[in-house]
């Protein structure tokens, strides 16, 4: 089965620009979460989708950063505007929400850079 | 709050030594332990779990034993190999909701291991 697709692998920009990433989960996994991964550190959480709605925002900084998954499939995390301490690699992953399985499958990430 | 702390790297290690990377976790409850391994340039990757204490999870020659009592889930391997070359981060989930929404992961902050030929 295809995995968990996300866009752009790479972007530069601007301090005060703003971005916005895209991810496209495994088919028929219904738990999508957006983590921010800064260079030494494991990943945090950001922001958790069940289906269309959102389970857990508590780590997202809302006065900058939005999310959205209109459908309950695809999703976008958006920046603006961007600072400085925004860069950092952005992951998607999802789960299939089903029983007791825990696993998370991860996209590859977007590497975001703010100049 | 609920932590992972997992020894700093980086670790270098000549091919088929033996590898243990420790990790200790802070958590209320009984939560689940992982740990994720991150090849370079690839995403990351569920390397093995373990769901309740004294449960041994393994994959690939890793073996990492949930230990209740010291809170720890250590990872070893026997002998590595160069394609072992990667970062590895333990986890715990915590907050589970069954038939419903899923508790989110908590990462350590991960050890980077090398292995020398």
């Amino acid at each position: 089965e295809a995995g968990v697709a996300q866009s752009p692998r790479y972007k530069i920009i601007e301090k005060r620009q703003s971005v916005a990433f895209w991810c496209n989960p495994i088919s028929g996994h219904a738990t999508l979460y957006w983590y921010q991964q800064i260079l030494g550190q494991g990943p945090k959480l950001l922001i958790q989708f069940q289906n269309n709605g959102v389970v857990d925002d508590s780590q997202l900084p809302k006065d900058r950063f939005s999310a959205e998954r209109l459908k309950g499939v695809d999703s976008t995390l958006k920046i603006q505007p961007a600072k400085l301490e925004d860069s950092a690699v952005y992951l998607c992953a999802s789960s299939s929400g089903q029983g007791s399985s825990y696993e998370q499958y991860f996209g590859p990430g977007t590497r975001l850079t703010v100049t | 709050g609920n932590s992972v702390t997992q020894m700093e790297g980086p670790v270098t290690l000549s091919e088929e030594a033996f590898l243990t990377i420790n990790c200790t976790y802070t958590a209320t409850g009984y939560p689940s332990l992982f740990w994720y391994v991150q090849y370079p340039g690839e995403g990351l990757q569920l390397l093995l779990k373990a769901t309740k204490a004294d449960d041994k999870g393994s994959n690939k020659g890793f073996e990492a034993t949930y230990r209740k009592e010291t809170t720890s889930f250590h990872l070893e391997k026997g002998s590595v190999q160069v394609s072992d070359s990667a970062v590895y981060f333990c986890a715990l989930i915590w907050g589970i909701v069954y038939g419903g929404s899923q508790g989110n992961l908590i990462f350590g902050k991960g050890t980077k291991l090398s292995v020398k030929p």
